[in-house]
């Protein structure tokens, strides 16, 4: 079975810094897609990034970037120039290539933006 | 363009009731999804539902159903509820059940067993 951990539930962050969100995961599957989500105090799950396993460059959308590294199963986050707005739970989650859409969650990383 | 819209917001049960949980795909929309998000936890999913039948399943009981109707909105059921039944209840809508499109979440329910 896949699992995703994430090992940091708390960090904080000054705004205008980078802050860098740890993911793990596990699986014996090689089709499969890695997802950070974000969860602020409405609760809508709002999709921040989106990597490929097949696809060896990192994915960047803006002043969000991952590292994926597949040999170690680890899919991190950077947020540049952090922003208030920022401020909210994010939680990396894993989906098999075959699993028609089954997303499987890490347990999140409250992430805190400082003025 | 409205996104995926999830109805009650909050609702409040005792012990042993039935409880029903609804939920309207994005516009063009026709796979729905739902999932569990314990407090302090990531979400857990529930099951899948694409052309009226159920796709995929969890690690649920049976006490948790759901239904999809003809214009796509699903509902989620819930007999028997216990107080481990509290939480928040997201919905998430996809265009097809494959990998490559984007789930669209829900403000989700939160629900309350008392």
């Amino acid at each position: 079975a896949q699992t995703v951990t994430q090992s940091q539930p708390e960090m904080s962050v000054q705004e205008a810094e980078t802050v860098t969100l740890s993911c793990t995961y596990d699986t014996s599957e090689s089709n499969y897609y890695l997802f950070w989500y974000k969860q602020p105090p409405s609760r809508q799950m709002i999709l921040v990034i989106r990597q490929e396993a097949y696809k060896q460059q990192n994915a960047t959308e803006n002043r969000f970037s991952v590292n994926f590294q597949k040999a170690a199963k680890s899919f991190s986050l950077k947020i540049s120039d952090s922003q208030l707005g920022d401020t909210a739970m994010y939680f990396c989650a894993f989906m098999n290539g075959g699993s028609q859409g089954n997303l499987i969650f890490g347990k999140g990383t409250k992430l805190s933006v400082k003025p | 363009d409205a996104g995926v819209t999830q109805s009650p917001t909050h609702l409040i049960k005792t012990r042993g009731q039935q409880v029903t949980l609804r939920c309207s795909p994005k516009s063009g929309h026709d796979t729905v999804s739902w999932y569990q998000q314990a407090l302090g936890q990531g979400p857990q999913f529930i099951f899948q539902y694409y052309e009226e039948e159920e796709r995929q399943r969890g690690n649920f009981p049976d006490r948790f159903s759901g239904h999809q109707f003809p214009n796509y909105s699903s509902e989620l059921n819930v007999n028997a509820l216990l107080l481990g039944d509290s939480a928040l209840y997201l919905c998430a809508s996809r265009s097809r059940p494959t990998m490559n499109t984007e789930a669209f979440f829900g403000q989700g329910t939160r629900l309350t067993v008392v």
